[in-house]
């Protein structure tokens, strides 16, 4: 089964930057299918990025999601203090795995 | 607006039984293959169950299977998890989670608040 491995584990920014998260699969993959969750304090996951690189109903286009062979990226711009939080993502062709999360913190 | 709210959960001792229910409100259930997603508080999540739209066909996570029974109720637009011999390592956060087509692939778009089912002693 594939496993998805996030990086970093948390990541440390201000309000404004730029926060890269990269997931990579153990073995190939499809480059279509993956999907990138939030989840807040308290709160469930909430769908942002499905099909790699699509947007979720009602997300700012500040986050966008791409893939180069078996590794996956979200980036999101300008960080917004609503914006810290976990992120998982899920290759859901072939498994329905989630990566262990990164979290993106206030420095 | 698509709604999953979850009930069931709570305190069970080892070896004992639970059944979570899933009430779907906002849309119709039937087309749509449901899941449940299991998370430890402050950890991460691990998929647990699914159902397709028909129940045709269900699908189990190797930790779970033979212990717990995925069904759905199209009428009533309900899915259910029947937990058996409940472990302790089953205490965790469950989610009912809708799919985003009737058979895969399929990413998760909505998700309930979750039910805990605590299992201990």
């Amino acid at each position: 089964e594939v496993v998805l491995t996030q990086s970093p584990g948390t990541l440390s920014l201000s309000p404004g930057e730029r926060a890269t998260l990269s997931c990579r699969a153990s073995q190939s993959v499809s480059s279509t299918y993956l999907a990138w969750y939030q989840q807040k304090p308290g709160q469930a996951p909430r769908l942002l990025i499905y099909d790699t690189s699509s947007r979720a109903a009602g997300i700012p286009d500040r986050f966008s999601g791409s893939a180069s062979g078996t590794d996956f990226s979200l980036t999101i711009d300008r960080l917004e203090p609503e914006d810290f939080a976990v992120y998982f993502c899920q290759h859901y062709g072939d498994s329905r795995t989630f990566g262990q999360g990164t979290k993106v913190e206030i420095k | 607006e698509v709604q999953l709210l979850e009930s069931g959960g709570g305190l069970v001792q080892p070896g004992g039984s639970l059944r979570l229910s899933c009430a779907a409100s906002g849309f119709t259930l039937s087309p749509y293959v449901m899941s449940w997603i299991r998370q430890v508080p402050g950890k991460g999540l691990e998929w647990v169950s699914a159902i397709t739209h028909y129940s045709d066909d269900t699908y189990y996570a190797d930790s779970v299977k033979g212990r717990f029974t995925i069904s759905r109720d199209n009428s009533r637009n309900t899915v259910f998890l029947q937990m058996n011999n409940l472990r302790a390592e089953d205490t965790a956060l469950y989610y009912c989670v809708k799919g985003s087509a009737r058979t895969r692939p399929y990413y998760f778009d909505h998700w309930g608040q979750g039910t805990l089912v605590t299992v201990s002693s």
